[in-house]
């Protein structure tokens, strides 16, 4: 059975820092997705991730795979407030299915 | 753009009444899920659809059921509301092809008293 696992679950950050926040899956799969959630707001697709080695960047946000230890990171530079909300990973069960398994997200707040 | 849209946003039903949730969406994508979304349990998948009249259960399908009559349309039903399916509903559709994420709805808040 896939598990997702995202670490950390809460980050207060000041603006200007970088961090890293990881996502671990528990069995094979080559598709990762990384969603935002604003405060009362539906999920918002930011990044597909669809082969090892996979780099995608988009403002201060850059996310990447290994299938091998089957990890993906989301690194954030340079935070700025407007980053606040909540971050999930999304990993896509093998074997022809379209089923996805979402972690639990990420919430991540900057502080000015 | 892809536009799902979904029945209402906020509905409060009394326990045991039949409730049905509707989400519509506008880009002829195959498929279609239902997740409830939980403080501290992320997104859990109730069921899915692949096609018309066709559906799957998710991880967590008890008390509920669906129905996928047109291609646009997939609608949950709760057989009898209960007080522990107070939740943030979340319909969600993509295409047929492998790799194509998952676009979602704004979400429906039921409450259950």
């Amino acid at each position: 059975e896939l598990k997702v696992e995202q670490n950390p679950l809460f980050l207060s950050m000041q603006e200007g820092k970088n961090y890293t926040i990881y996502c671990n899956y528990s069995t094979t799969s080559d598709r990762l997705y990384w969603y935002r959630q604003d405060p009362g707001k539906s999920l918002e697709s930011l990044f597909v991730l669809l082969s090892n080695g996979a780099v995608k960047q988009e403002g201060r946000l850059m996310a990447s795979l290994d299938t091998k230890a089957r990890l993906s990171t989301l690194h954030i530079t340079a935070a700025v407030h407007d980053l606040s909300a909540t971050y999930f990973c999304a990993v896509g069960v093998q074997g022809g299915s379209e089923k996805l398994v979402f972690g639990k997200g990420m919430k991540l707040t900057v502080n000015p | 753009d892809v536009k799902v849209t979904q029945s209402s946003r906020y509905l409060v039903k009394r326990t045991g009444e039949k409730v049905f949730l509707e989400c519509v969406q506008d880009m002829d994508h195959e498929n279609m899920f239902w997740y409830r979304q939980d403080p501290g349990l992320g997104l859990r998948l109730i069921y899915f659809s692949y096609d018309v009249k066709m559906k799957e259960k998710g991880d967590i399908p008890e008390g509920y059921s669906v129905s996928r009559e047109k291609k646009e349309r997939f609608s949950l039903i709760l057989e009898s509301a209960s007080t522990n399916q107070t939740s943030m509903y979340l319909c969600a559709s993509s295409r047929w092809d492998r790799g194509h994420e998952q676009y979602f709805g704004p979400g429906t808040r039921l409450t259950v008293t």
